[in-house]
């Protein structure tokens, strides 16, 4: 299909561990991204994977990438208050010109 | 000093009204970008300029006129607004997507809330 799929919403408590799934549409996209949006901002760069990795480590983050199947997961570590926010899973598609097609995001809530 | 920033931040205007929303970056990047975010949140890529020439026109309806006078900006000019115009519209610059090893990585504005009435 055209667009990126992700869950709309994850509650988790404060501590645990959080996984926000994506499913991407083109096998051939170079860079996959997890950008992160709080109330009233923009999108920020939480962290990215080229195609030709499988996994990520940065910090509390965790970036998996399974390219048979285009799933790409983001799991948080210790998941604080803080990290309340929408997280929105981006392709790459391939071509000179950087379009990046987004999801839907997925609206984590952390609750005590 | 404010990366991507955008004007007005709030918008809300009549149907059948002109508007611009103007953007500017001071990051040096060559290549700017305008976004349609819904009320759903889904994120819809619009247009993007390099150096100040068209590289993307995605299908959007003629009444959205970007314009970027130099690389620093890419202002939106929207003719004759329809309430279906409603939504969040967020400027982004990157790097220039052609140089060897750019990861892509977009610097978002925080986005100008239009709404029509």
């Amino acid at each position: 299909g055209e667009d990126v799929e992700q869950s709309l919403f994850l509650s988790v408590r404060e501590g645990d561990s959080s996984v926000i799934n994506c499913t991407y549409t083109d096998s051939s996209s170079t860079y996959l991204y997890w950008y992160k949006q709080e109330p009233g901002a923009g999108l920020q760069l939480l962290t990215y994977i080229f195609s030709n990795m499988d996994m990520k480590q940065d910090q509390r983050l965790t970036v998996l990438l399974n390219k048979k199947d285009k799933h790409l997961s983001l799991r948080i570590a210790d998941t604080q208050t803080g990290d309340s926010a929408i997280y929105f899973c981006a392709e790459r598609r391939p071509g000179g010109y950087n379009k990046l097609i987004f999801g839907a995001g997925t609206r984590l809530a952390v609750h005590p | 000093d404010t990366a991507v920033s955008q004007t007005p931040k709030y918008l809300v205007t009549q149907m059948g009204n002109d508007k611009s929303i103007k953007c500017e970056q001071n990051l040096g990047h060559d290549t700017m970008y305008w976004y349609k975010q819904d009320s759903k949140k889904f994120l819809k890529i619009m247009f993007s300029y390099n150096n100040k020439e068209l590289i993307i026109n995605e299908t959007v309806p003629n009444r959205f006129s970007p314009k970027s006078p130099d690389k620093a900006h890419l202002n939106l000019h929207i003719n004759s607004l329809e309430l279906g115009d409603s939504a969040v519209y967020f400027c982004a610059s990157s790097q220039n997507p052609g140089l060897a090893g750019n990861t892509g990585e977009l610097f978002f504005g925080e986005g100008s809330r239009l709404t029509v009435l």
